[in-house]
């Protein structure tokens, strides 16, 4: 079993659908980073959180500690949204990340 | 530019020769790490920097395996032996000691 596991694998929603991807993990983490990466390759950080929530524009991001579960939110979505979403924790001690399989996320106009 | 540099973007080698991958990470960040990331899976962790020592190598798949970073800005990541099992695009990332990492746009490698 991976230690960072996401869901779904695909999702395709239709723009201005509300969008939610599920990130679990069976370890112990000091932080937890959710990325963007667009086809070609680039990784953007779009929120590294260890407890709470954040939100930035569309973006909104939460995690529950004692449930060793993140999600990431995209109210409103675009065409422009369709990227692959990654979710990475950092374990606690350590500063490398471990990171999800990524959700593949296509948004039709 | 301000961002997290790698040179090659794309380095098509035989199985058996050596190569040699660059970062330059953001000016300031003391923390440099480097993931490989195979396609249709996410990054996996290889090595990770603080200054000029590794801190973290056990990511590092074997001994044909090597980086470094000898004044704490530049990395370099030296692969000997290559095999066609190293293909994949390797990313470099770098970070204020602790904070959101900033990645680069990766190497894209094929051993042919």
């Amino acid at each position: 079993k991976n230690e960072v596991e996401q869901s779904p694998q695909n999702l395709t929603a239709q723009e201005g659908e509300f969008i939610t991807i599920n990130c679990s993990y069976s370890v112990g983490i000091s932080a937890l980073h959710w990325l963007q990466q667009h086809p070609g390759g680039g990784i953007v950080s779009l929120f590294m959180l260890s407890s709470g929530k954040k939100k930035h524009g569309r973006l909104i991001a939460t995690i529950n500690i004692q449930e060793k579960h993140s999600s990431l939110h995209i109210t409103a979505s675009h065409p422009r949204d369709s990227a692959v979403y990654i979710c990475a924790v950092r374990q606690g001690g350590s500063e490398k990340l471990v990171f999800g399989k990524g959700t593949k996320l296509t948004v039709n106009p | 530019g301000a961002g997290v540099s790698q040179t090659p973007s794309n380095k098509v080698t035989e199985k058996g020769k050596y190569v040699e991958l660059r970062c330059d990470p953001i000016s300031g960040h003391t923390a440099l790490y480097w993931y490989r990331q195979s396609l249709g899976q996410g990054p996996e962790f290889l090595i990770y920097f603080q200054g000029t020592g590794a801190a973290d190598d056990s990511g590092l798949p074997n001994d044909r395996f090597f980086a470094v970073r000898p004044e704490g800005s530049v990395s370099t990541l030296k692969i000997q032996r290559t095999e066609r099992g190293d293909s994949a695009v390797y990313l470099c990332a770098s970070s204020l000691s602790g904070g959101r990492q900033f990645f680069g746009p990766g190497t894209r490698l094929t051993v042919l």
